[in-house]
C-alpha cells in the first residue's frame, strides 16, 4: 500500500537549468498540494491541484514556477532557470476527495531535495 | 510578527522525561489545531488534531488548546528515543478540509537520549 511517492529524492542542478519534481498521490486521493520547506521559514504552501485543475496557486512565485496534475500520471512541479535560492526540500502531500475532513489530514511524501550549484 | 510562533529548539531530554512543546498564535479565528511529527529526511505525519479549546489524549501524547491565551501544547509522557523528531504545529480558521489554509510553525527539534 504505497503512500505518496515523490521522485527524485535528491536533485542537483546548476543555475539556469530546469528542475522537474514528480509526485504520485496515495491511491484514492485526488487532491495534491506542493510545499517548500526551508529551515528558517518552515513549511510554505505553494499550490493545490486536482486532476487537470489548479485550484489555488497563491503560494507559487509568479515566475519560473509551474505545476500540473494531468488526467494520467503524476503531478509535476517545474522550476525553470533555477537559482541558488530555489535550493530547498519540496514536499508533496495528498488528501482524499473530501479534502481530508474533518481532521484535514495531509499525507506527505518523503520530499525532493533540490540543490542548486 | 508571525501568525504562529514556535521555538525551534533543539530540545534534548533523557528517556522517560515528560516533554512539553508549545506554539503561540495571533489570529483569534484559528479553530483547528494540529501537531505533525517529522522524522529526519522524511515528510511530516499527522500526530494529533484538536478542534477549538480543550484537551485530547492519545496514548502517551496529549494535545492542549487554550484559545483565551492563544497557546497550544503537545505533551509527551514517558518519552522514548523513537520520539526524536521535529514537531510542527499547524492551524487554521477555515473548515478543516481546507488544507491549503494551514499556517505552520517552524517546528521544534526534539532529541530523547537513552
Amino acid at each position: 500500500n504505497a503512500g505518496v511517492m515523490q521522485n527524485p529524492r535528491h536533485l542537483v542542478r546548476r543555475r539556469g537549468q530546469e528542475a522537474r519534481l514528480r509526485c504520485s498521490p496515495m491511491k484514492g486521493h485526488s487532491h495534491v498540494y506542493w510545499y517548500r520547506q526551508l529551515p528558517e521559514e518552515g513549511l510554505k504552501f505553494m499550490v493545490y491541484l486536482q486532476k487537470e485543475n489548479i485550484i489555488d496557486e497563491s503560494g507559487m512565485p509568479k515566475e519560473r514556477f509551474s505545476a500540473e496534475f494531468p488526467k494520467e500520471g503524476p503531478s509535476i512541479l517545474r522550476i525553470q532557470q533555477v537559482v541558488r535560492g530555489d535550493s530547498a526540500a519540496y514536499f508533496c502531500a495528498s488528501s482524499p476527495p473530501s479534502g481530508g475532513a474533518p481532521t484535514g489530514e495531509l499525507f506527505f511524501g518523503e520530499g525532493s531535495r533540490l540543490t542548486v550549484l | 510578527q508571525k501568525e504562529v510562533e514556535q521555538d525551534p529548539g533543539p530540545l534534548s531530554v533523557p528517556e522517560g522525561a515528560i516533554v512539553s512543546l508549545n506554539c503561540t498564535y495571533s489570529n483569534s479565528a484559528f479553530q483547528y489545531f494540529m501537531w505533525y511529527r517529522q522524522y529526519s529526511r522524511k515528510g511530516p505525519e499527522l500526530l494529533m488534531y484538536t478542534y477549538s479549546s480543550g484537551n485530547k489524549e492519545d496514548g502517551r501524547f496529549t494535545a492542549q488548546v487554550d484559545k483565551s491565551s492563544k497557546y497550544i501544547s503537545l505533551f509527551i509522557r514517558d518519552s522514548q528515543p523513537s520520539d526524536s523528531a521535529t514537531y510542527l504545529c499547524a492551524m487554521t480558521g477555515d473548515n478543516a478540509g481546507n488544507n491549503r489554509k494551514l499556517i505552520w510553525g517552524l517546528g521544534t527539534s526534539l532529541a530523547v537520549n537513552p
